[in-house]
């Protein structure tokens, strides 16, 4: 089955440490975004990518960094600069082809910084 | 800029009754528009579009018809059901992007 996996569902890390969360599709999308979520504020972007070794800034990027070496795979990175990173974090891709411009979702990491 | 506006949550109704969510849009030229839904603790899936003025999508039972006129894509249910509890989110499609809405939650009591 086509689809859109992150791992692992809920991840726990210390304060002042990096932490990689992985996204991959096998739908053969072109684009792939990262969104993160809190309780009552919706789905914000943190960074999106039309093409392998391309990427743009979202709303929100500081303190991330991603990187797209392959069209399947777009990990993100969450680093010690980001101030408050206990959130709710969502993949998603979007097939370029046939003017489709739906986006489909990932089940989501939760990552809890302790 | 470009933005979704919806009801706020969250919104409790009983089995069997009609919903309403309302949705508004603000946005230049002819964007598509959505309503997504996201099952707790789950990712969200795409439960019906619109790419059109006067398009009226449908799934599941639930329908919203893209209004250019009141630049609104409100959803509706003839009859709502338990499982129908989840929190759903209004979008419309900017370039490459999608901008999404706030999100409502619905309780739905047996």
């Amino acid at each position: 089955d086509g689809g859109i996996t992150q791992s692992p569902k809920y991840l726990f890390r210390k304060e002042g440490q990096n932490v990689t969360l992985s996204c991959e599709q096998n739908l053969n999308h072109d684009a792939m975004y990262w969104y993160r979520q809190d309780p009552g504020q919706g789905l914000r972007l943190i960074y999106y990518s039309q093409i392998v070794n391309d990427f743009q800034k979202g709303d929100i990027a500081e303190g991330y960094s991603v990187s797209r070496e392959k069209k399947e795979s777009f990990p993100l990175t969450v680093t010690s600069a980001q101030k408050n990173p206990t959130a709710f974090y969502l993949c998603a891709s979007r097939g370029l082809a046939g003017g489709r411009n739906e986006q489909f979702f990932g089940p989501g990491t939760r990552l809890t910084v302790l | 800029g470009d933005s979704v506006t919806q009801m706020e949550g969250p919104v409790t109704l009983s089995e069997e009754a009609f919903l309403t969510i309302n949705c508004t849009y603000t946005a230049t030229g002819y964007p598509s528009l959505f309503w997504y839904v996201q099952y707790p603790g789950e990712g969200l899936q795409l439960l019906l579009k619109a790419t059109k003025a006067d398009d009226k999508g449908s799934n599941k039972g639930f329908e919203a018809t893209y209004r250019k006129e009141t630049t609104s894509f409100h959803l509706e249910k003839g009859s709502v059901q338990v499982s129908d509890s989840a929190v759903y989110f209004c979008a419309l499609n900017r370039d490459d992007k999608i901008i999404f809405g706030k999100g409502t939650r619905l309780h739905i009591l047996p």
